[in-house]
């Protein structure tokens, strides 16, 4: 199985900051990387795919980039409605796993 | 509009069985691959199953292997999960997740999920 390592676990930034997590897979898996949002009680909600592709109607400050085991993610302004949690996801074979998430926080 | 929405959640003992269903609208169900994926009170996000568009192809995670059965009604535009022998490392939120017209695809579309709690 494809194990998917996240960090940092947690983090917490001011309005307007810049924020990155990174995500790295134990194998290389091309670009077959996604990044999702989950706001807390609520259904996640994809925002990247393939690495660096921006779904539909996700607000242009979000991005990512990598490729084969390293993988970034990036909001470049943090907003309040920027907290929860962020999961990456790979899609590069079967089991399609996730990395264990990090949590966004305002200060 | 696209829309997933999760039922047949609820309280069951170890060992029990519990159907879920998921309800697709607003895109062509029969054309696309459908996941669940679960999550545990306070813990992240753990794919369980998959079905290819057509039904013929199925897949588990380890934890759903030989207990757990994903198949669908494309007449009905409704996806389900057969769970038998449940445990109470089964109680989670499950989400049924739209794929893409192939199996390895990013989940563009969730439901609001439904509860499933194992307990005596």
């Amino acid at each position: 199985d494809i194990q998917m390592t996240q960090s940092p676990s947690s983090l917490s930034a001011s309005v307007g900051d810049r924020v990155t997590i990174t995500c790295q897979a134990s194998q290389d898996i091309s670009n077959y990387l996604n990044w999702y949002h989950q706001k807390p009680g609520k259904a996640p909600n994809l925002l990247i795919y393939d690495a660096s592709n921006l779904e539909t109607g996700v607000p242009s400050r979000f991005s990512g980039s990598g490729s084969g085991t390293v993988f970034a993610f990036t909001i470049s302004s943090l907003q309040p409605e920027d907290i929860g949690t962020y999961y990456c996801q790979q899609h590069d074979d079967l089991p399609l796993t996730f990395g264990g998430g990090t949590r966004v926080e305002i200060k | 509009e696209v829309h997933l929405l999760e039922s047949g959640g609820g309280l069951v003992r170890p060992g029990g069985s519990l159907r879920l269903s998921c309800a697709a609208s607003g895109f062509t169900f029969s054309s696309y691959a459908m996941s669940w994926v679960r999550q545990a009170p306070g813990k992240g996000l753990e794919w369980v199953s998959i079905i290819t568009s057509s039904g013929a192809s199925t897949d588990y995670g380890d934890s759903a292997r030989g207990r757990f059965s994903i198949s669908r009604d494309n007449a009905k535009n409704t996806l389900y999960l057969q769970m038998n022998s449940l445990r109470a490392e089964d109680t989670a939120v499950y989400y049924c997740a739209k794929g893409g017209p192939v199996i390895l695809h990013q989940f563009d579309m969730w439901g609001q999920g439904t509860l499933v709690t194992v307990s005596s």
